[in-house]
Formats: structure tokens, C-alpha cells, sequence
């Protein structure tokens, strides 16, 4: 069974600093690795999707990398603001239309 | 509006009653899920259909029973509900190939099992 670990639970930063995220899991056979962001109320938006085959992807100020050997994925926020308050969640998808989801860290960025 | 959306968005039951989550999509697409999720946990996949004649069971389906009434509609019923049924319940829907699926949620609905 794939098991997917996000280290920290929560992180508080100041705002403008950068934000670094990690995601880990147990089977490295899988097909893609994806960010999302969880807002109250609001459910899950995909942020970045990085396939097997690709070692990163950036949007904006987002930048996620994939080390599938060493299962191990990193999300970049660069330049952090009030605005990217919310939980990240990482999830892997095998072989399957199903994800595993991590159980998220919940950024908070301070004024 | 809403590409994905969840009703109701709230609701609070008493142990052994029935209770219906409904999940409706204006995006066409053909795979439908039913997640929960725990405080703590990641989400949890519950049930999942790829088409109106295809049903599947997730991870922890024990419990929960659900009805593809249409490509747009997919419901999740809570047979006789307990309190360790309390979560927050989201759907999600994904169209494409498998290197690229990317999964849309709704809003979620938040259950609480007295």
C-alpha cells in the first residue's frame, strides 16, 4: 500500500520568506505526483502536476520537484504571502485512476 | 457557477439515521469520487465510478453505499450513519489519460454524526 508522509503538519512563516514543503512516499512506482491546495470552505485546487518522467514543474511562484527514486517531492513557494494561507496536499497516483493522498501542511504567512 | 458541486454543505444527523450526500458536475467528465476526510489524515477514497454502469469500492467502503443516477450525478448514502461516520465528505470528478488526470473537488459537505 502506498503511504504518503508530509513533514511539517503546520508551518508559520513571516511573509517574503520562502516556502519549502515536503512530500514522501513509500512505492516509487507511480505515474504522477500532485499539489494541491485545501482553502476552508472552498474544497481542493490542483496546483502543480508533475509526471514520472519529468523531475519538475513551475507555476508563478510555485515550483514542485520530483525525486521518484528516493520518493521524495518538494514544494517551492517563493516570496510567501498572506494569500498562501492554506494546507498543501500531495498525492501520488500508481497505476490506477486513484490517488493516495498525504495528510497535508497547513501554511499560515504572517503580515 | 460551481464546476462541482455538494449538497448539502453542512448537515447534523443522529446515530442510525439514513443520510444522502449529493455531488452534481457541469464538466462532462466520465470519473466521479467520494473522499473523506479526517482531521489528521489525508483523504480517504470511499467510492469511485468511471461511467454510469461502473461502480467501484475505495478504501474504507464499509458503511456507505452509492447511486451514479447520471454522468452529472453521483450520491453517497450513509445507510445508518454512527459517529465515527463524522468527517468532512468531499466528490471529485477527472476527464484525460492516466499520465495526466487531473482531479476537481467540490466544496465538501461537513457531517456530523451525534
Amino acid at each position: 500500500k502506498q503511504e504518503v508522509t508530509q513533514i511539517p503538519a503546520a508551518l508559520s512563516v513571516p511573509e517574503g520568506e520562502n516556502l519549502v514543503l515536503n512530500c514522501s512516499f513509500t512505492d516509487s512506482a507511480i505515474y504522477n505526483l500532485q499539489w494541491f491546495r485545501q482553502d476552508p470552505g472552498k474544497g481542493l485546487t490542483s496546483l502543480l502536476l508533475i509526471q514520472s518522467s519529468q523531475r519538475e514543474q513551475t507555476s508563478g511562484r510555485l515550483n514542485a520537484s520530483l525525486d521518484k527514486s528516493s520518493g521524495r517531492s518538494t514544494l517551492y513557494i517563493a516570496a510567501s504571502q498572506p494569500g498562501d494561507s492554506a494546507t498543501y496536499l500531495c498525492a501520488v497516483r500508481r497505476n490506477d485512476y486513484k490517488l493516495s493522498f498525504g495528510a497535508g501542511t497547513t501554511v499560515t504567512v504572517r503580515a | 457557477d460551481a464546476d462541482v458541486t455538494q449538497t448539502p454543505r453542512n448537515r447534523i444527523t443522529k446515530t442510525g439515521k439514513r443520510i444522502m450526500l449529493e455531488c452534481s458536475q457541469t464538466k462532462g467528465h466520465d470519473r466521479m469520487y467520494w473522499y473523506r476526510q479526517d482531521p489528521g489524515l489525508g483523504l480517504q477514497l470511499i467510492y469511485y465510478s468511471f461511467d454510469v454502469k461502473d461502480i467501484n469500492k475505495g478504501e474504507i467502503s464499509d458503511g456507505y453505499s452509492v447511486s451514479r443516477q447520471a454522468q452529472a450525478k453521483f450520491s453517497l448514502s450513509l445507510e445508518s450513519a454512527i459517529p465515527n461516520q463524522t468527517a468532512l465528505y468531499f466528490c471529485a470528478t477527472s476527464d484525460g489519460p492516466l499520465s495526466t488526470d487531473t482531479q476537481y473537488f467540490g466544496p465538501g459537505t461537513r457531517l456530523t454524526v451525534l
